[in-house]
């Protein structure tokens, strides 16, 4: 496989459940991120792991747990969501430098229904 | 705050040519990207500027101004397989990349 897989492509969950989703990369590359997307508004950057420390992004609920756990591999745990929480949840990687270009790889999304 | 501007959707015919406004105000800045996104598709990357002037790839160019703070993507010889949403984000002075809510462009036969 090349490129940035993520599973489920779909997924539909209750408001009690908890789940993870999961993304690899297979690029190669030292960074990686998960986006929610919301329809008609601009990606909302959840979550960064860059040369393994973490980056988040303050305003995220804490019923979003990421979990990074080599330079590969990126899990994003879900609990207790709330409908507003519905998205298509995209993950990301790029070859960290430091100099503005790199550019983002992404996996084709999980869309996630909150019921 | 910063902000990234483009429009929502725009319709163009097959074989014609569409130009896609991105206007920003950001706290500095470190190149602009372009991406393109088909419907429950990942976004793919389609050009990267950071100094004024017009970049060419095939049947897309795009184009920027630092100083008016703004950018184009040109599609030429439009494609039905060009359907798709355009989304312009730009990186601020901390790296961080700023995104616009995507322009969905619709081509007619």
């Amino acid at each position: 496989e090349t490129g940035v897989t993520q599973t489920p492509r779909h997924l539909v969950m209750g408001m009690t459940n908890k789940k993870s989703l999961k993304c690899e990369q297979h690029l190669g590359h030292n960074a990686m991120y998960w986006y929610k997307q919301s329809a008609k508004k601009p990606l909302e950057l959840m979550f960064v792991y860059s040369l393994e420390e973490r980056v988040e992004n303050n305003s995220v609920p804490s019923r979003f747990s990421p979990e990074c756990p080599n330079s590969s591999h990126l899990f994003l745990h879900l609990h207790t969501l709330q409908p507003e929480d519905s998205a298509l949840y995209l993950c990301a990687s790029s070859q960290a430098s430091g100099t503005g270009n790199e550019k983002l790889f992404f996996g084709s999304g999980t869309q996630l229904s909150v019921l | 705050g910063q902000n990234i501007d483009q429009p929502t959707e725009m319709t163009a015919t097959e074989g014609a040519i569409v130009q896609i406004n991105c206007t920003y105000q950001t706290s500095g800045f470190n190149g602009l990207f372009w991406y393109q996104q088909h419907a429950g598709e990942a976004p793919t990357f389609l050009s990267y500027n950071v100094l004024d002037g017009l970049e060419e790839k095939g049947r897309f160019s795009s184009f920027l101004s630092r100083s008016k703070g703004y950018s184009y993507l040109l599609l030429k010889e439009l494609q039905m397989k060009d359907s798709a949403s355009y989304l312009c984000a730009v990186r601020d002075s901390n790296y961080q990349l700023i995104w616009g809510a995507g322009t969905k462009l619709i081509i007619k036969p």
